[in-house]
């Protein structure tokens, strides 16, 4: 079955960065692009970017530009998450999703990064 | 950019009940785009409705989806257990991006 599994829960200081992994299975990793998007402690959904396994292009929402990066490796089909200069209003769940048509489907289980002095 | 605003924030029903949540857009969306999750506490979203009317698999057909333009509707059509949760609509625009509304928690009455 199609399946995404994220690496497990971080914890970092203002200002690190943070790399999140997704890793695919049950389907051609560079047939659907990954989505990443991010919730907040009692927050709602906000989508951060995209990437394109099949040629690696990236779209990142305009909050993130300059401060995200997201990269696949196909070999492993595994994508990544980067995000830099993290700060305290950075604590999230991140998930990554498929992306089917114009929807996500499925999503991962969600990592949570917590940044903390 | 394309703001979708959800329609209550907090929709108190019993098991059994009818609920119906509105999703509406700041201009108009192609209904093709527009897809509805439901996210239950401690687990990701998944995906109910896309293409603003079309079930995803294993979808029970109790949810429903309608609208076109700028008004969306997801509707329960009874209240299972299962069902309280918190539910998100989101439009797909080019380059491609993507917007969540804020959500309607559906809660035990």
């Amino acid at each position: 079955q199609v399946q995404l599994v994220q690496s497990g829960a971080e914890v970092k200081k203002p200002g690190a960065s943070v790399k999140v992994s997704c890793k695919a299975s049950g389907y051609t990793f560079t047939g659907h692009g990954i989505s990443w998007v991010r919730q907040a402690p009692g927050q709602g959904l906000e989508w951060m970017g995209w990437v394109s396994p099949y040629n690696g292009n990236t779209n990142y929402a305009q909050k993130f530009q300059g401060r995200v990066t997201m990269t696949t490796d196909t070999s492993t089909s595994t994508a990544y998450l980067e995000l830099r200069s993290l700060r305290s209003d950075d604590t999230a769940v991140y998930y990554c999703a498929r992306v089917r048509g114009t929807w996500f489907d499925p999503w991962g289980q969600g990592t949570l990064v917590t940044v903390s002095s | 950019d394309i703001v979708l605003t959800q329609s209550p924030g907090t929709l108190s029903l019993s098991p059994g009940e009818r609920a119906t949540l509105s999703c509406r857009a700041s201009q108009s969306v192609n209904s093709n785009y527009l897809a509805w999750y439901q996210q239950k506490p401690g687990q990701a979203p998944r995906v109910l409705i896309y293409g603003a009317s079309s079930r995803a698999t294993g979808i029970p057909d109790r949810f429903s989806g309608s609208g076109s333009g700028t008004d969306f509707t997801l509707t329960i059509s009874r209240l299972e257990p299962e069902d309280f949760a918190v539910y998100y609509c989101q439009q797909y625009g080019r380059s491609p991006t993507w917007t969540f509304g804020q959500g309607t928690k559906v809660e035990i009455k």
